[in-house]
């Protein structure tokens, strides 16, 4: 059974990087898309990138300027960076992976979720 | 850009009574649509993919049907556990990923 654990700071101040890495067990990650997304309190979903094994990375457009998403097979990990936060980036951050082979999306294995709250 | 409407937002049913979620979307999407269910606290579960595809161990009360720009997914007889946020997700167009707002399903 696949499983994900994100790790990272829960508390970043404004105009500073967060950075988030998720550890992958259960699995191997070749031939699968790893994702990030988020949640801010209250609201819904949102996709924020999406990895594949080889390093092909998407981001979604309203956020592709500050963010960076990679990954190291060897670690069985990926990691998140978005730059310049403010208090509109405060949410519970996800990882997750698609359901099937080179797909991104629909997201079936998920982490538990880490709350990030931006604040000085 | 791709808009994802969620009808009702809050949808008040008995247990054992039939639900019935609709999701709209702007563009059509073929049957490139995820349901999910989201508890308090807890990540959001793949209920339903490819429109109609249950995913792996979730109870055949679940139904997904639906093509291009109207999709329902359809709960048969409410359990205590199915009340909950539920969201709709396309994953045809640019950009992918997008989720509706979300219905909840709360006890009648």
């Amino acid at each position: 059974q696949v499983q994900l654990q994100e790790s990272g700071p829960g508390l970043v101040k404004p105009s500073e990087t967060l950075s988030l890495t998720c550890t992958v067990s259960g699995g191997s990650m070749s031939n699968y898309y790893w994702s990030w997304m988020r949640q801010a309190p209250g609201k819904g979903l949102e996709w924020i990138a999406y990895i594949y094994y080889t390093g092909s990375t998407n981001y979604n457009p309203s956020l592709e300027s500050r963010v960076t998403i990679s990954i190291d097979t060897s670690k069985n990990q990926f990691s998140l960076r978005l730059s310049s936060v403010t208090a509109a980036d405060t949410a519970v951050y996800y990882c997750a992976r698609g359901v099937e082979v080179a797909t991104p999306f629909p997201l079936h294995y998920w982490g538990q979720g880490t709350l990030v709250t931006v604040s000085s | 850009e791709i808009v994802m409407t969620q009808s009702p937002a809050t949808l008040s049913v008995s247990p054992g009574e039939r639900a019935t979620l609709s999701c709209r979307v702007s563009q059509s999407v073929a049957t490139n649509l995820a349901w999910y269910q989201q508890k308090p606290g807890q990540a959001p579960r793949l209920l339903i993919y490819g429109a109609s595809t249950r995913a792996t161990g979730i109870p055949a009360r679940f139904s997904g049907s639906g093509s291009g720009t109207e999709f329902t997914l359809t709960i048969s007889s409410l359990q205590s556990e199915d009340f909950a946020v539920y969201y709709c997700q396309q994953y045809n167009n640019w950009p992918p990923g997008t989720f509706g707002q979300g219905t909840k399903v709360e006890i009648k």
